[in-house]
């Protein structure tokens, strides 16, 4: 079965940085669109990347682009998230999913994220 | 700021129906596929409805979705206490450079 497992949240300084990584089991890693959601303490969901299977096509949300780089490593069926220059309004839930994308022409966008893992949660205080 | 829009909550009684509006515009709900997304408390969201309408496996027909220009809605019949959970929409935006745009989030409550 489809399984999604984030790592390394935790507390950090405004200004600092850290790594989340999700490790994906279940499904063949390379065939899917990866992305990550967040929900900060009692808000809604906010998308703030993707990334296509090849690594070719990636969308960043507003909110963190300049600061935030998404990649994966498909040999090891795994996705990161690098976060820099992190601010109190960072600090929420993270959550991996997988998406299923659909293409119109040449271009092809998310379509669903239809697993989630179960989240890792990046606070950040002085 | 979402670009999509909710009703903040909507409640029923044991066996009733609850609707929930996904509102947005021409750049998202009318020119892409909407998603339904159920949060139970303390837990991941998981995927109700894809592609407007369709029910991934497991998922009962009492969850139900619908699109007719720039909305959408959710139906939830023969409610149950199981189903008090916050429900999310979903769908690509191609406004600004492009983004996946989740609802403001509606939270369902079984009187």
């Amino acid at each position: 079965q489809v399984q999604l497992v984030e790592s390394g949240g935790g507390l950090v300084k405004p200004g600092g940085s850290l790594r989340l990584s999700c490790a994906a089991s279940g499904f063949r890693f390379s065939d899917y669109y990866m992305g990550w959601i967040r929900q900060a303490p009692g808000k809604g969901l906010e998308w703030i990347s993707y990334i296509s299977s090849g690594a070719r096509t990636i969308y960043y949300a507003d909110s963190v682009k300049g600061r935030f780089t998404i990649s994966r490593d498909n040999a090891k069926n795994s996705l990161y998230l690098q976060m820099n220059s992190l601010a109190a309004e960072d600090t929420a839930i993270y959550y991996c999913a997988r998406a299923t994308d659909y293409c119109r022409t040449t271009t092809c966008y998310v379509d669903y994220f239809d697993f989630w893992g179960q989240g890792t949660l990046v606070t950040v205080s002085s | 700021q979402s670009v999509l829009t909710q009703p903040p909550s909507v409640s029923a009684a044991p066996g009733q129906k609850v609707t929930i509006s996904c509102s947005g515009s021409g750049s998202n709900i009318e020119n892409y596929y909407v998603s339904w997304y159920q949060q139970l408390p303390g837990a991941a969201p998981t995927r109700l409805i894809y592609e407007n309408n369709k029910r991934p496996a497991g998922i009962p027909d009492r969850f139900s979705g619908s699109k007719s220009g720039t909305s959408a809605t959710l139906d939830i019949t023969g409610l149950q206490t199981g189903d008090e959970a916050d429900y999310y929409c979903g769908t690509w935006d191609d406004s600004l450079s492009g983004f996946y745009a989740f609802g403001t989030g509606t939270k369902v409550t079984v009187l």
